[in-house]
């Protein structure tokens, strides 16, 4: 699966929008984009993936750049809740024997101040 | 609940113990995986479950790590002759198998501490 990189921590303040940016420069065809938060003390939780279109739901929106290189998460009116680890997976799903085997990298950590 | 049940919460042992650690997954979930996640890090996968068999279990860092799911559904972790480096949060997670997905419904984990 293709590797991403994300910034260590991000600053939000309350009731405005979070945007956090993950790169895959080499994600291929069959790659997905996933999306997962851990708040303290919690096993991770999914947020939202897709594959090329953007994507939103209840949560939060998913933007991929055309050519598929980087996508950023977006939260778009942040709560003290939305206090997390936020984690940029990449993972191939398009094979017969492919699984949900997530490979977590470090993450990014949003604090979201009053 | 419905959700992901891990017991117990925390477990504090001696080195050399022997330690179990059980997952009891959502019902109808066929797919079940164990990840170790260390202070400060990411979670690390272990091993997946695809029904009652391990079809992955690459990720088990030594033979002292063993897993079981004799019934397809409730999962336990065995750890033999513990060691301080086994300190960690054990996470289960479950998830449908069909169609392919990358969603998974984790625990709230164990937290292992070997002392």
């Amino acid at each position: 699966d293709a590797k991403t990189t994300q910034p260590p921590s991000m600053d939000c303040a309350e009731g405005r929008a979070a945007n956090l940016p993950c790169n895959h420069s080499t994600i291929s065809g069959n790659e997905y984009v996933y999306w997962y938060r851990q708040i303290h003390s919690q096993g991770p939780q999914y947020i939202i993936h897709g594959l090329k279109n953007n994507e939103t739901n209840e949560m939060a929106s998913l933007i991929i750049t055309e050519d598929r290189k980087s996508s950023t998460l977006i939260l778009p009116h942040a709560t003290l809740r939305d206090t997390a680890v936020y984690y940029c997976i990449v993972i191939d799903l398009g094979g017969g024997t492919s699984y949900g085997k997530l490979t977590f990298g470090q993450g990014t950590i949003l604090t979201v101040h009053p | 609940g419905a959700g992901v049940s891990q017991t117990p919460s925390n477990k504090v042992t001696e080195k050399g113990k022997y330690v179990e650690l059980r997952c009891d997954p959502i019902s109808g979930h066929t797919a079940l995986y164990w990840y170790r996640q260390s202070l400060g890090q990411g979670p690390e996968f272990l091993i997946y479950f695809q029904g009652t068999g391990a079809a992955d279990d690459s990720g088990l860092p030594n033979d002292r790590f063993f897993a079981v799911r004799p019934e397809g559904s409730v999962s336990t972790l065995k750890i033999q002759r513990t060691e301080r480096g086994d300190s960690a949060v054990y996470l289960c997670a479950s998830s449908q198998k069909t169609p392919h997905t990358g969603e998974l419904f984790f625990g709230e984990g164990s937290r292992l501490t070997v002392l």
